[in-house]
């Protein structure tokens, strides 16, 4: 199974603030890498894929890059919604597998 | 839009098997290459691929699970369903089901079901 491994798995930010969320394959993935928002209550809600492509309708200060083993989920001028938990998601090989995910609390 | 809805037993006795329901509303289940998946979440924990079915029926499924899932559609019905059998504490979760599209680097799981909380105990 290829690990994903996410760092660091918490982080205190403020409104305004940038943040950059890492994610790391046990393996090559090329771009076949996802990520995910999720809030308390709530499924998961797409952001990223392909690596880089934002879906529709996200916001554009959510970006993806990387490939290969090592990602970035970056937020640029975080806002009150976007305190949530993060989670990639690799598609190279089953099983799919998700990284631990990343908290960002408000500091 | 197409949406995703879980429906099931809130409450299972262990060794009994675990069965779910995904009904999907705004487009046909059976139309367009898309995968139906399973995908679980253990109280204030990560998330789980428990396995896929095609639109042909193909199934693929975890190894850690594959000896008790079995996933099936019912286009009459527009749903897909999970069963999951000899269930222990360990299978309580949140399930969610969520449809993938795309076929290559784009692969991506959206849209996602609320979920429905799954809890094995006697």
């Amino acid at each position: 199974d290829i690990q994903m491994t996410q760092s660091p798995s918490s982080v205190s930010s403020s409104v305004g603030d940038r943040v950059t969320i890492t994610c790391r394959a046990s393996q090559d993935i090329r771009s076949w890498l996802a990520w995910y928002q999720q809030k308390p209550g709530k499924a998961p809600k797409l952001l990223i894929y392909a690596a880089s492509s934002l879906q529709s309708g996200v916001p554009s200060r959510f970006s993806g890059s990387g490939s290969g083993t090592d990602f970035t989920l970056t937020i640029t001028s975080l806002q009150p919604e976007d305190f949530a938990t993060y989670y990639c998601q690799q598609a190279k090989s089953l099983p799919l597998t998700f990284g631990g995910g990343t908290k960002v609390e408000i500091k | 839009q197409v949406q995703l809805q879980e429906s099931g037993p809130g409450l299972v006795k262990p060794s009994q098997t675990l069965s779910l329901t995904c009904t999907v509303s705004g487009g046909s289940i059976s139309s367009g290459t898309y995968y139906w998946n399973w995908i679980r979440q253990p109280a204030g924990r990560g998330l789980e691929w428990i396995g896929r079915i095609y639109t042909s029926g193909n199934t693929d499924y975890n190894a850690s699970l594959k000896s008790r899932v079995t996933m099936s559609l019912d286009t009459s019905k527009n749903q897909c369903s999970l069963k999951l059998s000899s269930a222990t504490a360990a299978d309580t979760a949140m399930y969610f089901c969520a449809r993938a599209v795309g076929s290559g680097y784009d692969f991506r799981f959206d849209p996602w079901g609320q979920g429905t909380l799954v809890t094995v105990s006697s």
